[in-house]
């Protein structure tokens, strides 16, 4: 089944521990997206990934980090994490990421990441 | 800068009533709109992409249209079971970067 997989599904840290937030896509999609989701702030970009080894800041990068070694892996690591980014974490995959042929950038997302940091 | 808003932010209907969402965007810039459905605590379920003017998709209940500055998504004849959040996305593309923007949704409620 063609999915984007998020891990783990809650979590409640302390801040300053670091953690990191898995994603996987099982479609050979190019282009990887992590948004964060605050009510009244709708979701907001934090980082994206055109390809391997290609990635790029959003409209909210700060404490963040996020790697591309791999096409179907973009983790998301928060090395020193404070309660305000205490939100609901949403990975996404698309084919192409504004690909001239239409079609190939509707996102798929992940089920999402509740993450409370106290 | 790029730009999606929505109205309006709440939307209660009767099952039956029939109503629209806006959604203005900027235009410079935009590859695509997309229309996405989420409910509580699970992904944005992709629903519509549009890209040119004039351009219309349907999908049971809903219909969604695209004008130079705005997209419309229309719900005719609702069911309790079309109360979501209903997102909308600009699709912008700068040099060799992408990026998706979301607007804040609209919360629609249609009550039995």
């Amino acid at each position: 089944e063609a999915q984007v997989t998020q891990n783990p599904r809650y979590l409640i840290t302390v801040t300053g521990k670091k953690l990191t937030v898995t994603c996987s896509q099982n479609m050979n999609h190019e282009y990887m997206s992590w948004y964060r989701q605050d009510p009244g702030l709708g979701l907001r970009q934090i980082y994206y990934s055109m390809n391997v080894e290609v990635t790029d800041k959003g409209d909210v990068p700060e404490g963040y980090k996020v790697s591309r070694k791999e096409k179907r892996n973009f983790p998301l690591i928060l090395e020193s994490p404070s309660p305000n980014q205490t939100s609901l974490y949403f990975c996404a995959s698309s084919l192409r990421g504004g690909s001239l042929r239409r079609g190939n950038e509707k996102l798929f997302f992940g089920s999402g990441t509740q993450l409370s940091v106290l | 800068e790029d730009q999606v808003t929505q109205s309006p932010e709440a939307l209660r209907l009767q099952e039956g009533e029939s109503s629209s969402l806006n959604c203005s965007y900027t235009v410079s810039g935009l590859r695509g709109l997309f229309w996405y459905r989420q409910d509580p605590g699970k992904g944005p379920e992709f629903l519509f992409t549009l890209y040119s003017a004039g351009e219309e998709k349907e999908k049971e209940r809903l219909k969604a249209t695209l004008t130079k500055k705005e997209s419309f998504l229309h719900i005719t004849a609702p069911k309790p079971e079309d109360s979501a959040t209903y997102l909308c996305a600009g699709g912008y593309s700068g040099g060799s970067n992408y990026k998706l923007t979301f607007g804040k949704g609209t919360l629609l409620t249609v009550n039995p």
